[in-house]
Order: structure tokens, then C-alpha cells, then sequence
């Protein structure tokens, strides 16, 4: 069984640009959270979406925003690019969503770097 | 608040040896998984082993095996036969209940000497 892909695995963007990256997750997954990875602040969750829904958003700007799409593969965008975004853009699946036992697996990552 | 732990920022191990890496949490839940991954240089992070909370038995995946003390709400794992290929950060982690969201350890990078 395929694991979980992302698109592109690189990035360079300029100040000021959006950028949307691209996530795949395991067939027969339907939930999706994303992660963003610096050195300075470690693995913080960006938000989760479960069939088409936004079910979970964690503490980042609204130039962070995503979607679900029916066949499960989600987006991540972000307007307006700040060299702060600078990050490994992670992205997990999981069978269900809402437990406590559900298992994430993790894509192998977008590197972003915003100039 | 529900927090992970790891206390060893960085660990070494010769080649061949036996580590163990440490994590304590904090959640009221009483029924949950808690998680080890592993995050080569520059590679995609991967699930290393998983621990049902509500079983006793201590998970075992090959060279790799826990310690799983839920009234210490500790969680080591240990890592025996160590080997190059076992270079790595490695994360504690566990998911709240209607969260959605891993929480993580701040992470232990292990170097695996030969």
C-alpha cells in the first residue's frame, strides 16, 4: 500500500507570495492534520480535515487555510508568505478522526523556504 | 494540560548497544495510545512502535521496545543492537481525544556511534 505523498517536496517563494502544497494520504484514510516544523518551535499542528470538514485548527494566522477534497487529498495555502513561514511542511493520515487511538502516518514533507 | 516530555535533548550510543530514550506525559484520558517516531536527517518521519494505554504488556517491534508505566504516565523506549541506521530524532508523542493533533516531545537526537 502506497504511504502518504506530498507535493512538491521543495519550494522558494518570495515575501509577499502564496503557496499551496499538495497532500496524498494513505488509501482508505479519510482524515488529514497538518504540521509545521521549525527548528525554534518544534512539530506544531496547523489544522486536521475529515471527509471535506475542517474538524480541528490549531493556533496559527488566517494566511493559513486548507481544504479536503472527496477522494481525501488535501491542500495547505498560505497568502501573503513571511520569512517566518520558512518551514517542513508536514502532513499525517489517519483512518478516523476524533479518537484518541487513531495512528498518524507522516508524508515525507515540503521543505518551504520564503525569501 | 496535556503535555509529552523528553528530558534528553541528545543521546550517543556506540554501535551495538542498548539506549533508552525517556518520555513522561500528562493527560486525564484514560484510554490512548502513545507513539514513538523517528525522524532521520532530512528523512520523512515514520511510526517506530505504538503503545495501547488500557493494555499492560509492553509493545515490542523488533529491536525496539518500551517501558510503559501509566500510573508514572512514563514512556521509554529502548533501543537494543543499536545500529548506524538508528541516527535519528526521535519523538514522543499522543493524541487528546477530538483533537486531531499529535502532541509532541520536544524531540531526542540520537547519534549512533561506530
Amino acid at each position: 500500500k502506497a504511504g502518504v505523498t506530498q507535493t512538491p517536496r521543495y519550494l522558494i517563494k518570495t515575501r509577499g507570495q502564496q503557496v499551496t502544497l499538495s497532500c496524498s494520504p494513505i488509501s482508505g484514510h479519510r482524515s488529514v492534520s497538518w504540521y509545521q516544523q521549525t527548528p525554534g518551535q518544534g512539530l506544531q499542528f496547523l489544522f486536521e480535515y475529515f471527509s471535506e470538514t475542517q474538524r480541528n485548527k490549531g493556533n496559527f494566522p488566517g494566511r493559513f487555510s486548507g481544504r479536503q477534497f472527496s477522494n481525501s487529498r488535501s491542500e495547505m495555502n498560505v497568502s501573503t508568505l513571511e520569512l517566518g513561514d520558512s518551514a517542513l511542511y508536514l502532513c499525517a493520515s489517519s483512518r478516523t478522526s476524533g479518537g484518541n487511538t487513531d495512528t498518524q502516518y507522516f508524508g515525507p514533507g515540503t521543505r518551504l523556504t520564503v525569501l | 494540560a496535556q503535555t509529552v516530555t523528553q528530558s534528553q535533548p541528545e543521546m550517543s550510543v556506540q554501535e551495538a548497544e542498548t539506549v533508552t530514550l525517556s518520555c513522561t506525559y500528562d493527560t486525564s484520558e484514560n484510554n490512548y495510545y502513545l507513539f514513538w517516531y523517528k525522524q532521520p536527517p532530512s528523512r520523512q518521519m515514520i511510526l517506530v512502535i505504538r503503545q495501547e494505554a488500557y493494555k499492560q504488556q509492553n509493545a515490542t517491534e523488533n529491536r525496539f521496545s518500551v517501558n510503559f508505566q501509566k500510573a508514572a504516565k512514563s514512556f521509554s523506549l529502548k533501543i537494543s543492537d543499536s545500529q548506524l541506521g538508528d541516527t535519528a530524532m526521535y519523538f514522543c508523542a499522543f493524541i487528546p481525544s477530538n483533537t486531531g493533533k499529535l502532541i509532541f516531545g520536544q524531540g531526542t537526537t540520537l547519534q549512533v556511534k561506530p
